[in-house]
């Protein structure tokens, strides 16, 4: 059964770059037929659509993230990563990894990782 | 600030029915399929509706969706206490190029 497990710093400095990597096992990340996207949610709010990236190596972004963020997919260490750039505390969330199917486009997301918290403060 | 709107909170005792709406326009709800997530306290979403009415395998049939327009409705019928969670509405907005998620409802049973 497919897995997601996200890894992260719990704690990252303002105006650095926060960086992600979510570990997929129990199936293989190199194929057609699906998208591996990110997500978060600041504490006590709704859920935010930041990206996702394709196993080709294209990728999605969230408008209003999109100058801040890179997602780049590792298949080798069936591992797929967010980085997100000059953080502040409004970056504070938990964030999500998830799997989407690959027919359509990468908003509909059948299979989570736990979530892994990030606080942004210096 | 999130392209789809849901009431914040609704209630409702035990065996009744919840409707849960979630508003768009043309550029998300109107022309895409819509997906609905639960989401436990403390847990990451489940995906309970994919492609307006579609339910993932082990979904029971007390959880319907159902889209017109530029809005969706979530239904969950036969209503129990393990339905006490947030519930979001998803989509994609073709305007934006971008996934996008609605303001999330929170359920409680009463």
């Amino acid at each position: 059964q497919l897995q997601l497990q996200e890894s992260a710093p719990g704690l990252v400095k303002p105006s650095e770059t926060l960086s992600l990597t979510c570990t997929v096992s129990g199936g293989s990340i190199n194929s057609s037929s699906y998208i591996w996207g990110w997500i978060r949610q600041p504490p006590g709010k709704g859920l935010e659509w930041i990206g996702a990236v394709y196993y080709v190596g294209r990728t999605f972004h969230s408008p209003s993230l999109k100058s801040r963020v890179v997602i780049s997919l590792d298949t080798s260490k069936s591992q797929f990563s967010l980085r997100l750039r000059s953080v502040t505390a409004a970056d504070t969330a938990i964030y999500y990894c998830a799997r989407s199917d690959g027919s359509g486009t990468p908003d509909t997301f059948d299979i989570w990782g736990q979530g892994t918290m990030v606080t942004v403060s210096s | 600030q999130s392209v789809l709107t849901q009431p914040p909170s609704l209630s409702a005792a035990p065996g009744q029915t919840v409707t849960i709406s979630c508003s768009g326009s043309s550029s998300n709800i109107g022309n895409n399929y819509i997906s609905w997530y639960q989401q436990l306290p403390g847990t990451a979403p489940k995906l309970l509706i994919f492609d307006n009415n579609q339910r993932p395998s082990g979904i029971p049939d007390r959880f319907s969706g159902s889209k017109s327009g530029t809005s969706a409705t979530l239904g969950i019928t036969g209503l129990q206490t393990g339905d006490e969670a947030d519930y979001y509405c998803g989509t994609w907005d073709t305007s934006l190029s971008a996934g996008v998620f609605g303001t999330g409802t929170k359920v409680t049973v009463l």
